[in-house]
């Protein structure tokens, strides 16, 4: 089974538009951290965000916000008002205490496409 | 710059020949981590290195499959008699010490693109 799981494999909207990328994570660990992760087209994954799951509050950087529930064991990310630079491959990850070393888990990735 | 750089940027090689893959990671960071990104896959984890201590191995895919890393710093991902299943984006990464419990964010690089053809 797979620890995070990114049910959209692509999205597709147009420039405003606001997109909601989700992630849903699995672990038995009270301690953990979560990441998002932009690929654009050039390749190279930039780090976006880290939350540890002692710390539920959202998180606004611009036009981009975070919304971490432990109930559900999400982590979604919004796009407010997209653009085409958005226009990436977003991976949401998961790290955990699993044999003695926090080792990133990403999930599949999905694919944004914003249109001009 | 003073990212992590990746060599070759791009391999083609014939099955059945070695190839390997080397990665030089920020300077100071004691974490360095191999991923391969397959052609509509996530990152898929092969092995990860932590200063002084024993490799995580656990993600390498077959014994064809190996890592060093020589004075905490550069690593080579070798792979054995390439199979074209093995074509792939060859991801490196590094992080600052994630033993203290403390997990920062990995910083990649541009990654190895092989082919096998």
């Amino acid at each position: 089974a797979q620890k995070v799981t990114q049910a959209q494999t692509e999205i597709s909207v147009v420039e405003k538009e606001d997109v909601t990328l989700d992630c849903v994570y699995e672990t038995r660990d009270t301690t953990y951290y979560l990441f998002w992760y932009k690929q654009p087209p050039s390749g190279e994954l930039v780090f976006l965000i880290r939350r540890n799951s002692f710390d539920e509050q959202n998180e606004i950087s611009g036009r981009y916000s975070w919304n971490f529930q432990k109930s559900t064991s999400s982590f979604n990310f919004t796009i407010t008002a997209s653009q085409v630079v958005d226009s990436a491959v977003y991976f949401c990850a998961l790290s955990e205490k699993e044999g003695g070393s926090y080792i990133p888990t990403f999930g599949r990735g999905t694919s944004l496409i914003v249109h001009p | 710059g003073a990212g992590v750089s990746q060599s070759p940027s791009n391999k083609v090689t014939e099955k059945g020949k070695d190839v390997e893959l080397r990665c030089d990671p920020i300077s100071g960071h004691t974490a360095l981590y191999w991923y391969r990104q397959s052609l509509g896959q996530g990152l898929e984890f092969l092995i990860y290195f932590q200063g002084n201590s024993a490799p995580d191995k656990s993600g390498l895919p077959s014994d064809r499959f190996s890592a060093e890393r020589t004075g905490g710093s550069v690593s080579t991902l070798t792979i054995q008699r390439t199979q074209q299943e093995d074509s792939a984006v060859y991801l490196c990464a590094s992080s600052l010490d994630s033993n203290r419990g403390v997990t920062g964010e990995l910083f990649f690089g541009e990654g190895s693109r092989l082919t096998v053809l």
